[in-house]
């Protein structure tokens, strides 16, 4: 059990461009979760999969960003057109839960974003 | 949409002594609350938790305290040690749902030596 494991831990992108972060939860993990914390702010949450099926996405979650888990193994998330407001910490988590919200979330150490 | 509140951004306290962090939700249908700690560059990690039909909960020198009429929790950390300088996140879901959990800003815990 090596944990939740992020990549890149910091990107620096250009206003417009497109980025990809990546997410390989602890195996056996069917659970996983994407969220986004800004400065002096909590997580919030922004997508759900349940092995590979996205059961759940936030309103925060605009057009921009697109998530998969293709084997319901890693997941990428993918922001198009990046723009400030999307200047971040990303985080990913996993459960191993089925179906309940009564297990602690295993976090990773985040990609953090910043759009120039 | 601030359905988990954390209202105090920081606290200091002097190794040794009590540290007590509050949380408040508005959100009745939460029924499992949990602590979780973050330490600069890393990712929050679980400390404890407590479902709703439990009004305490202990785990070594931590303690959460779960008071459901008043819509609030604690974390109590005693002895405190320069080693829990860190955030804490108050976070509350639903679970029986697999929906969000839900958390708050967080409070910067500072232990003096």
């Amino acid at each position: 059990d090596t944990g939740v494991s992020q990549n890149p831990r910091h990107k620096i992108t250009k206003r417009g461009q497109n980025v990809t972060f990546r997410c390989d939860p602890i195996s056996e993990h069917n659970r996983l979760y994407w969220y986004r914390q800004t400065l002096g702010q909590g997580p919030e949450f922004l997508t759900y999969f349940q092995n590979e099926a996205q059961l759940e996405k936030s309103r925060l979650l605009s057009d921009r960003f697109s998530a998969e888990r293709p084997k319901g193994s890693f997941s990428t998330l993918e922001i198009q057109r990046t723009e400030q407001g999307d200047s971040a910490m990303y985080l990913c988590a996993s459960s191993p839960r089925e179906g309940r919200g009564d297990s602690p979330l295993h976090f990773g150490n985040g990609t953090r974003l910043t759009v120039t | 949409d601030q359905q988990v509140k954390q209202n105090s951004p920081s606290l200091s306290v002097q190794e040794g002594r009590i540290s007590i962090l509050n949380c408040d939700y508005t959100n009745s249908m939460f029924d499992y609350f949990l602590w979780y700690k973050k330490y600069p560059a890393e990712g929050p990690t679980f400390l404890i938790s407590i479902s709703s039909i439990k009004d305490k909960n202990e785990d070594g020198r931590f303690t959460v305290f779960l008071n459901k009429s008043a819509k609030h929790l604690s974390l109590h950390i005693v002895p405190s040690q320069p080693g829990d300088s860190a955030v804490y996140f108050c976070a509350a879901s639903v679970s029986i749902s697999t929906n969000d959990m839900r958390f708050g800003a967080g409070t910067r815990l500072t232990v003096k030596p």
